[in-house]
């Protein structure tokens, strides 16, 4: 059974960095790309990036270029996204999602046919 | 970027009615479709990818068409457990999502 489990979400203030990490299992990791999708308060999906299998290419929507890193750790089965430089409108849940295939650059990502549960990150002062 | 108009954004319905929600592409994409549902405070789950083939598991009553501009998923008779949010997904360039459709209790 694949299972994503996203963490490292809280509090912060504007400016403020946070980690976000997805454990993953039930799937062969490396084979697939991986995305962040985040979900604002009331709002509706927002995809934010994405990362093929080797971790070798990574995409990133227009709203958190600059600001976010996606990255992998294919050896633990561990998706991650760095968040620097948090903004208010940052405030969402995120979640990871695992596509149904690995990417071909230059699209990433496809669909997504698992998720994670979410994480809440919340920025404010 | 692609933009994803999606309508109605509620939808009102009782059990065992027939429902569509359609969902129109800025510019063409082809078959590069998907459709969630999501229920509140949970995940979106994959119901139709490709624009028309169904997941697996998904029950026959989901189904989808379109390709191009246009868009629409219906539901053939509404059940107690399908009123939820849906949401279009393009994934021709990166990905962007519909707005969201609200399939509430009439």
């Amino acid at each position: 059974e694949v299972q994503l489990l996203g963490s490292g979400g809280g509090l912060v203030q504007p400016g403020e960095s946070l980690k976000l990490s997805c454990a993953t299992s039930g799937f062969t990791f490396r084979n697939y790309a991986m995305s962040w999708v985040r979900q604002a308060p009331g709002k509706g999906l927002e995809w934010v990036s994405a990362i093929s299998g080797s971790g070798s290419f990574t995409y990133y929507a227009d709203s958190v270029k600059g600001r976010l890193t996606i990255s992998r750790d294919n050896s633990k089965d561990t998706l991650y996204l760095q968040m620097n430089s948090l903004r208010a409108e940052d405030t969402a849940v995120y979640y990871c999602a695992k596509d149904w295939r690995d990417c071909d650059s230059p699209q990433c990502p496809y669909y997504f046919d698992s998720w994670g549960q979410g994480t809440l990150v919340t920025v404010s002062s | 970027d692609i933009q994803m108009t999606q309508s109605p954004s509620i939808l009102s319905a009782s059990v065992g009615d027939r429902v569509t929600i359609t969902c129109r592409a800025s510019q063409n994409i082809w078959t590069s479709v998907a459709w969630y549902q999501q229920k509140p405070g949970k995940a979106p789950k994959l119901l139709i990818f490709k624009a028309s083939t169904l997941e697996s598991g998904v029950p026959s009553r989901f189904s989808a068409s379109g390709s191009g501009t246009e868009f629409s998923l219906t539901i053939s008779s509404l059940q107690p457990d399908d009123f939820a949010t849906y949401y279009c997904q393009q994934y021709y360039s990166h990905s962007t999502f519909g707005q969201g459709t609200k399939v509430e209790i009439k």
